[in-house]
This record gives C-alpha cells, sequence and structure tokens, in this order.
C-alpha cells in the first residue's frame, strides 16, 4: 500500500533561516504529492502540491519538487519567518482514477524563534 | 463562505456513549472522508464516500459508522465511545484531486 515517511520534528529555527523538511513516499504508478500545513488550532491547508515527475510546486516562499527516482518531496523555504511556525504533513494521494483518498506522513512541528 | 463545516468543534463525552459528528459541504463535491489526527501519527482514514448512498472503510473504522443520504452531508457515528477514540476529527471533501478540510472537532472520552 501506500506509504509516507516524514522527517522527524520538532524542528525550531531562528527567523531568516533556511528550511528543509525530508519527504519519501512509497506508492505504485504515479501518485500526486502534498504538502499541507496547520497552524494552531486550526485545520489542514494545503500549501503546495506537484502531479507528474519533476514538478515544482511553490507557494509563499515554499517549494518541493517531484523527485521521482528518490521517491521524494522535499518541503524547503529558503528564510523562515515567525508565522511560519506550525505543523507540515506530506501527503499523496493515487493516480487519477483510482482511489483518491489522501496518505498522511506522521508530521512536522517546526517552530521559528525571532 | 464555500467550504466544509464541522460540528462540534468541541466534544467530551462518557466512556459508552454514543455521538454523531456533523460534516457538510456545499461545493458539490462527491468525494467526501474522514480523519482522526493523533500526536506523532498524522492523520489516519476512517470512512470515506465516493458519492450519495456509496461508502467504504479506511485505515481505521473500527467503533465508527457512516452514512451518505446526501451529496452535501456526510456524518461520522460514534456507536459506544472509548477513551481510545479520543481525537482531533477532520472531515474532507475532494473534487478533481483537490482537497478541502474542515476546522475540525476536539473529541475527549472520558
Amino acid at each position: 500500500g501506500n506509504s509516507v515517511t516524514q522527517m522527524e520534528g520538532p524542528v525550531t529555527l531562528s527567523e531568516e533561516a533556511f528550511l528543509t523538511i525530508n519527504c519519501t513516499y512509497t506508492a505504485t504508478g504515479y501518485p500526486s504529492l502534498f504538502w499541507y500545513v496547520q497552524y494552531p488550532g486550526e485545520g489542514l491547508q494545503l500549501l503546495l502540491k506537484a502531479t507528474k515527475a519533476d514538478d515544482k510546486g511553490s507557494n509563499k516562499g515554499f517549494e518541493a519538487t517531484y523527485r521521482k527516482e528518490t521517491t521524494s518531496f522535499h518541503l524547503e523555504k529558503g528564510s523562515v519567518q515567525v508565522s511560519d511556525s506550525a505543523v507540515y504533513f506530506c501527503a499523496l494521494s493515487g493516480e487519477p482514477g483510482s482511489a483518491r483518498q489522501l496518505t498522511f506522513g506522521s508530521g512536522t512541528q517546526l517552530t521559528v524563534l525571532p | 463562505n464555500a467550504g466544509v463545516t464541522q460540528t462540534p468543534k468541541f466534544q467530551v463525552l462518557k466512556t459508552g456513549q454514543s455521538m454523531t459528528l456533523q460534516c457538510a459541504q456545499d461545493m458539490n463535491h462527491e468525494y467526501m472522508s474522514w480523519y482522526r489526527q493523533d500526536p506523532g501519527m498524522g492523520l489516519r482514514l476512517i470512512h470515506y464516500s465516493v458519492g450519495a448512498g456509496i461508502t467504504d472503510q479506511g485505515e481505521v473504522p473500527n467503533g465508527y459508522n457512516v452514512s451518505r443520504s446526501t451529496t452535501e452531508d456526510f456524518p461520522l457515528r460514534l456507536l459506544s465511545a472509548a477513551p481510545s477514540q479520543t481525537s482531533v476529527y477532520f472531515c474532507a471533501s475532494s473534487y478533481a484531486g483537490g482537497y478541502t478540510f474542515g476546522s475540525g472537532t476536539r473529541l475527549t472520552v472520558v
């Protein structure tokens, strides 16, 4: 079955530091890949996504590239802000036409200090 | 505003009680699902539905029932609450791969 392995947290960074959160996956075929963000006390919001190999998703300064050869979708940001403090989830869903349920990683808590 | 609405936001139950978590969406999405979120385990799929009248089990369905009589509504029923069901529950709807999540229900079973 599908699975997502995500970098263990928590991660604590100073403001303006570089962020990488690792994510690797196991799936058959060509799944779609997602990063979701959960701010304290809120639900999940889609941060970015990629639907095919070598696609780069980007939003709010965050980027992730769909790497089929390494089955990875690492999240990066060049300069984090205090407002980026949240829990980040990597997820995948099956190929178009297959089961559409999301499979999530365990989440990574990010704290950015001023 | 369009989206997924979950009620209640918070609930405390005694062991053995039953209750229904409500989920409604106004985007005419065919696909709806329920997840539970537990520390260190991400979100796990409980049940899902690909359309009105059709439901199926996810990864952790035991102790929960669902029904889908309309496109808009997808309630989750706890038949006899147990402390192991203490969690945060999220409902989501989807169309063509785009997911929208509700704000969650925090459930405590004592």
